[in-house]
């Protein structure tokens, strides 16, 4: 495998079900992001986990929730979702920088939710 | 007013012409900046990143960036049928961490 991977590729769900999306980066980087594209909207950021904790936490509802357990993996755990919240769910990875800019990010494949 | 603008487009050139597009931020201290690629139903692809003002060149695309201006661009080269799709540009700002901000992005057509 390379660069950064994700499964499932397609989600259906419904609104009281329970699943969790996985990331894996194979670039040696230590830097994680979970983004959501919705349609006709910007890319919006999530989650943000560097050196293996949680740094940023975008005003995101409780029904989402991020697991980073190492350098590699993070998983966004989901329950109790709303149509609305159906959108092409992205992972990305980077280097991690502790100032004067950041470095490049480089997307996943996605997971494409949709709840019924 | 959002942070990162980019007009929505759809921006239509010819085949083998340049196509430019821009993008400007809010953050006068910003200090990354990237461009990505999004085909319909895929997901973005880095093609340029640049932190100095001026030009950087990387095969038929330059990036061009200008801070006092607050904008970015990206200049395709002799654009083809397969440069079509939508491009984002992507905005670091000051004491952002790794965090980046993302415009709306412009879709590009390019028409044989």
């Amino acid at each position: 495998e390379t660069g950064v991977t994700q499964t499932p590729r397609h989600l259906v769900m419904g609104m009281t079900n329970k699943k969790s999306l996985k990331c894996e980066q194979h670039l040696g980087h230590n830097a994680m992001y979970w983004y959501k594209q919705s349609a006709k909207k910007p890319l919006e950021l999530m989650f943000v986990y560097s050196l293996e904790e949680r740094v940023e936490n975008n005003s995101v509802p409780s029904r989402f929730s991020p697991e980073c357990p190492n350098s590699s993996h993070l998983f966004l755990h989901l329950h109790t979702l709303q149509p609305e919240d159906s959108a092409l769910y992205l992972c990305a990875s980077s280097h991690h920088r502790d100032r004067g800019g950041t470095y490049e990010q480089y997307f996943g494949p996605g997971t494409r939710l949709t709840v019924t | 007013q959002k942070e990162v603008e980019q007009n929505s487009g759809p921006l239509s050139v010819p085949e083998g012409a340049i196509a430019s597009l821009n993008c400007t931020y809010s953050d006068r201290v910003s200090q990354s900046f990237f461009w990505y690629r999004q085909y319909s139903g895929k997901s973005p692809e880095l093609i340029m990143s640049i932190y100095s003002n001026g030009d950087k060149e990387d095969g038929r695309f330059t990036a061009q960036l200008n801070k006092a201006s607050q904008y970015v661009s990206l200049l395709i080269r002799d654009s083809q049928p397969s440069d079509s799709a939508t491009y984002l540009c992507a905005v670091n700002g000051h004491n952002a961490g790794n965090m980046l901000t993302f415009g709306g992005g412009t879709r590009l057509m390019v028409k044989p």
